[in-house]
């Protein structure tokens, strides 16, 4: 089935630029919702953004400043990139796969991976 | 952005309870609706999607229902593998938001 995999730094400096990715395995980047959430104790669940397999997106309008996803079917991977981060952008960030439509849910999630933002 | 309030926020029960938990949004969101559950260090885990289609390898014990602003999540005859946090989220529209959560305790 199909599996997902968050890497990257686990420590940014504020003002620097969090930079994650997500593996997927299992099956391909095709017709789904490719979908970044994060998880802190402040904020709860937030919802980021998503990319489709062709490389459209939509942001959450909070984030929409300083995001971008972006998707290389190739590798199988799609990323994301957070500019300017701030301590409130400590976060576990999760990568999940959102089947779209009347039956819409977010499955499988990657494991997460915890980001702290601190000089 | 459609607010998602759940209560209680903590919940206290006994193996064997029947378990309610309730998820209302600030405005309808007609049955666009998915519950998740969540263990400590683990990624939330669907159960239940448009407000009461169960995921295919989900117990029968958990069931939800309600539609427009309401919507509750029921366990019924709790087990110990069900002592976790619960979480709504709406999919009306974007963003995709989530409820505060319910943390599921022993008793």
């Amino acid at each position: 089935q199909v599996q997902l995999q968050e890497s990257g730094p686990g420590l940014v400096k504020p003002s620097e630029t969090l930079s994650l990715t997500c593996t997927v395995s299992g099956g391909f980047i095709s017709s789904y919702y490719w979908t970044w959430i994060r998880q802190s104790p402040g904020k709860g669940l937030e919802w980021i953004g998503y990319i489709y397999y062709s490389g459209s997106t939509n942001y959450n309008p909070s984030l929409k400043s300083r995001v971008t996803i972006s998707v290389d079917t190739s590798k199988n991977q799609f990323s994301l990139k957070l500019t300017s981060v701030t301590a409130a952008d400590t976060a576990i960030y999760y990568c999940a796969r959102e089947e779209y439509g009347d039956y819409s849910h977010l499955d499988p999630w990657g494991q997460g991976t915890l980001v702290t933002v601190s000089s | 952005d459609i607010q998602m309030t759940q209560s209680p926020s903590t919940l206290s029960a006994s193996i064997g309870d029947r378990v309610t938990i309730t998820c209302r949004a600030s405005q309808s969101i007609s049955s666009w609706l998915a519950w998740y559950q969540q263990k400590p260090g683990k990624a939330p885990k669907v159960l239940i999607y448009k407000a009461s289609s169960l995921k295919g390898g989900v117990s029968s014990r958990f069931s939800g229902s309600g539609s427009g602003t309401e919507f509750t999540l029921t366990i019924r005859s709790l087990q110990p593998d069900d002592f976790a946090t619960y979480y709504c989220q709406q999919y009306k529209t974007y963003p995709l938001t989530f409820g505060g959560g319910t943390k599921v305790e022993i008793k």
